[in-house]
């Protein structure tokens, strides 16, 4: 069965520091993953995605992923946070039948201190 | 978030009321859906449809029902709703073209309460 697994529900980092934000997943197949950030009171607004090719993968507002496929992994990174990258973030995988379909997980919230 | 708009963007309904709500694309994708978002849960996906065709029911009670007239508008019907209902629901938007890589573009929600 397909799952994605997130699993911090929280993280927090200093701004200007490093920030990453872990993700795994499991599918038969081929994956494909997506990272989405959740503002308060918003939707979801997508970040990147991993189709195939290069292993990292560069995406809105300076964020980037980095697909692992030994260690089934796709996790979020940002060189230097900023207090606005404060939020929601989830991470997704697609499946099968022609269309797509996500499987979300849990989300993390990411806190972004001064 | 303007590419998908959905309306309204809360609703306080009782349980014995009837209510819709609207989505609507300008990204002029092939494929839409409505997602649950409850509190501590992760999103569930509730219903697809490809091409004006409904293609994914995910289980969802027929207390729930959806409509699309075109590829461009999605709505949600609901009546005799409960409490537990009450949730952020989302619309979204892809191309419907590329399959598993599409990219799904979301609205910003309607939070609905049920009282």
């Amino acid at each position: 069965a397909q799952s994605v697994a997130q699993p911090e529900d929280q993280v927090n980092v200093a701004e200007g520091n490093p920030l990453t934000v872990k993700c795994t997943y499991s599918v038969s197949g081929n994956p494909y993953l997506f990272w989405y950030v959740q503002y308060p009171n918003r939707g979801l607004q997508f970040l990147l995605k991993y189709i195939t090719g290069d292993n990292l993968v560069k995406g809105s507002y300076g964020f980037e992923a980095e697909f692992n496929k030994s260690q089934t992994s796709f996790h979020l990174k940002k060189p230097s946070a900023l207090v606005s990258d404060s939020a929601l973030y989830f991470c997704a995988v697609s499946f099968g039948g022609g269309y797509n379909k996500l499987i979300f997980g849990a989300g993390t919230r990411l806190a972004v201190h001064p | 978030e303007t590419g998908v708009t959905q309306t309204p963007r809360h609703l306080v309904m009782g349980m014995t009321n009837k209510k819709s709500l609207k989505c609507e694309q300008h990204l002029g994708h092939n494929a839409m859906y409505w997602y649950k978002q409850s509190a501590k849960k992760p999103l569930e996906l509730m219903f697809v449809y490809n091409f004006k065709e409904q293609t994914e029911n995910n289980s969802v009670p027929s207390r729930f029902s959806p409509e699309c007239p075109n590829s461009s508008h999605l709505f949600l019907h609901l009546h005799t709703l409960q409490p537990e209902d009450s949730a952020l629901y989302l619309c979204a938007s892809s191309q419907g073209l590329a399959g598993e890589s599409d990219t799904q573009y979301f609205g910003p929600g309607t939070r609905l309460t049920v009282l």
